[in-house]
């Protein structure tokens, strides 16, 4: 079946632009994650929704960082006013609560200039 | 608060020379330790899920296996095209649903 797939695949802004970052989860799976990866580095949470109960926002590291998902589909990843410490890969995950199974999708690389 | 080690950091091996890297965490009640590879460029793509002490998982040269502390995952015999990063990821219990993730083994396979 159709894993995740998030777009755009590479996005390269300005200092001070707002951009939208994508994620279609795997259909059925009730739980999506926003995950930022930068060079070199480890997987940093971001945020978790999880059906229709209020999202977990805990990992946004700023104000200028939102989400929202629309039921159990499609998500979408806010960022306004970039700044160059912004770079890096975001990734999305879809998790089946029941099985235990994952799927990442291919990420967006972020380039702030 | 939970914590994730992977070592080692890398990991360089011939073809058909097994080992095994390691994930120590701390957390409080495991609900799930999860294994995924990362090929350069690319998100992760999940391996295993182990829930208690003493659970086993295998997938071709891949063997996953899990202690109150740590976790290992075993490589047999591997091949080139094993070379990847391989991260491992704890999920803690209470209510919590956000898998804590290690830095990654980044393993090198020469042929």
């Amino acid at each position: 079946g159709a894993g995740v797939s998030q777009s755009p695949s590479n996005k390269v802004t300005e200092k001070g632009k707002d951009v939208e970052l994508r994620c279609d989860p795997i259909s059925g799976h009730t739980a999506l994650y926003w995950y930022r990866q930068r060079l070199g580095q480890g997987l940093e949470f971001l945020i978790y929704f999880q059906g229709n109960s209020a999202p977990d926002k805990s990992g946004l590291p700023s104000d200028r960082f939102s989400a929202e998902r629309t039921g159990e589909s499609v998500s979408t990843l806010t960022i306004q006013r970039t700044q160059q410490e912004d770079s890096a890969v975001y990734l999305c995950a879809s998790r089946d609560r029941t099985s235990g199974s994952w799927g990442f999708g291919p990420g967006t690389r972020l380039t702030v200039t | 608060e939970d914590q994730v080690t992977q070592s080692p950091e890398a990991l360089r091996l011939q073809e058909g020379e097994s080992s095994s890297l390691n994930c120590s965490y701390t957390v409080s009640g495991l609900r799930g330790l999860f294994w995924y590879r990362q090929d350069p460029g690319k998100g992760p793509e999940f391996l295993f899920t182990l829930y208690s002490a003493g659970e086993e998982k295998e997938k071709e040269r891949l063997k996953a296996t899990l202690t109150k502390k740590e976790s290992f995952l075993h490589i047999t015999a591997p091949k080139p095209e094993d070379s990847a990063t391989y991260l491992c990821a704890v999920q803690a219990g209470g209510g919590s649903y956000i898998p804590t993730f290690g830095r990654g083994t980044s393993l090198i396979v020469h042929p």
